[in-house]
């Protein structure tokens, strides 16, 4: 069975603070997918990376980075010099090998203040 | 708009009662999935199509569960005799081949 676990159920961070969001996953598969959305209070999901397992480099997009470690099952989102409009839920998840089956974490609420 | 949408975005119904709500995929996504989200929890996933073929239905919660997509473009997601605890958002997403699932907005389901 796959397994997502986001152990951060909330972080409050002031504006401009780094805030990582941690991800640790459980999967059988030796091929799989992994991803991070955002739910902004509006409430559609927006999609924010997607990673195959064979691909362990560390990716970096404007503010957002990922720390991708196969050897702790662990996905990491970090958002550097956040700001209030990254106030959200962060949402971790794991697909199967075909990429279909999307089981979802918990989610991390980020309160950033100003 | 060429994202995914959903109708209705809300529904309120009495307990017993049939409810379907549409999904209609970006347009030139052939996989589209259905998704529960519960207040405080992650999505759950229920059931996929790949063009009109449904893959996986184990996952639907019960018989009284069921999902369409009949000519491969939009697809209904019908529950028969509503409970209490089928109040929930359900989304639906799409993708091209195994690629990323792009959400929509949900409908909202609240059993009275």
């Amino acid at each position: 069975a796959q397994k997502v676990t986001q152990a951060q159920t909330e972080i409050s961070v002031v504006e401009k603070e780094d805030v990582t969001l941690d991800c640790v996953y459980e999967t059988r598969d030796t091929t799989y997918y992994l991803f991070w959305y955002k739910q902004p209070p509006s409430g559609e999901l927006v999609f924010l990376i997607r990673r195959n397992s064979f691909d362990e480099q560390n990716e970096i997009s404007g503010r957002y980075s990922w720390n991708f470690q196969k050897s702790t099952s662990s996905f990491n989102f970090t958002i550097t010099a956040s700001q209030v409009v990254d106030s959200a839920v962060y949402f971790c998840a794991l697909g199967d090998n075909a990429g279909n089956m999307l089981t979802f974490g918990g989610g991390t609420r980020l309160m950033v203040k100003p | 708009d060429t994202g995914v949408s959903q109708d209705p975005r809300h529904k309120i119904t009495k307990r017993g009662q049939n409810v379907t709500f549409r999904c209609d995929p970006i347009s030139e996504h052939n996989r589209l999935y259905w998704y529960r989200q519960t207040l405080g929890q992650g999505p759950e996933f229920l059931t996929y199509f790949q063009n009109e073929a449904q893959l996986e239905k184990s996952r639907l919660l019960s018989d009284r569960f069921s999902a369409e997509r009949p000519k491969g473009s939009f697809s209904t997601l019908e529950i028969q005799r509503t409970e209490q605890g089928d109040s929930a958002m359900y989304l639906c997403a799409s993708s091209l081949g195994v690629g990323e699932q792009f959400f929509g907005p949900g409908t909202r389901l609240t059993v009275l």
